[in-house]
């Protein structure tokens, strides 16, 4: 059972907008930043949102993070096959003074 | 490039050790910290720890306390994760990851099987 609660699974088709939200508490994503990777099948998660909104260099403005609360939001638009992939949220939770994640959603471009 | 390089996969017997390590290449070591997540098959992400490679300060997941150590060794920039007296549950791909604003480049992963 994850700290941060994800939806397992979302589709959409190519070049549509998907979302995918994350949620927590306010020992964790209501008082600090969130991050979101992307793990292909088969190789390591790659980071493509840190401190909620912000991505790193070579990510595409396709991705973008958003936070409300004690929740958070991943979007991707213009959806590609390429895209499919699980996705986790994460952030540090100060309760447990450890870094949680969620339980990763599995996206679908059909 | 800015890059994690991890060893190779790992057999262990339950009760055993294994140590893991992780040397970076193309950045300033000391400027970031390196945390340690696992994966079992199938699963999730799960956060082992973390250490500062400026400083050695640890920060372990609590339900590993007493059973993980990360160290650094600054000469040769590569950090080390040791997990101890190894359960069938520890079997997962282990990854390490460069942090500060978020883990922003991560090795390829060292898959370690517990079995007897």
């Amino acid at each position: 059972q994850s700290v941060l609660t994800q939806p397992p699974s979302v589709s959409a088709a190519p070049g549509q907008k998907v979302t995918i939200s994350c949620s927590g508490s306010s020992s964790n994503i209501g008082n600090n930043y969130v991050s979101w990777y992307q793990q292909l099948p088969g190789t390591a998660p790659k980071l493509l949102i840190y401190d909620n909104n912000k991505r790193p260099s070579g990510i595409p403005d396709r991705f973008s993070g958003s936070k409300s609360g004690t929740s958070a939001t991943l979007g991707i638009t213009g959806l590609q096959t390429g895209d499919e992939a699980d996705y986790y949220c994460g952030t540090w939770d100060s309760s447990l003074s450890a870094r949680v994640f969620g339980g990763g959603t599995k996206l679908t471009v059909l | 490039q800015v890059q994690l390089v991890q060893s190779g996969a790992e057999v262990k017997k339950p009760g055993a050790s294994v140590k893991v390590s992780c040397k970076a290449s193309g950045y300033t070591f000391t400027s970031y910290g390196i945390s340690w997540v696992r994966q079992a098959p199938g699963q999730g992400l799960e956060w082992m720890g973390w250490i500062s490679a400026y400083n050695g300060n640890t920060n372990y997941a609590q339900k590993l306390q007493g059973r993980v150590t990360m160290t650094t060794d600054t000469s040769t920039s590569t950090a080390y994760m040791e997990l101890r007296s190894l359960r069938s549950d520890d079997t997962a791909v282990y990854y390490c990851a460069r942090s500060r604003e978020g883990m922003d480049v991560w090795g390829q992963g060292t898959t370690v099987t517990v079995s007897s």
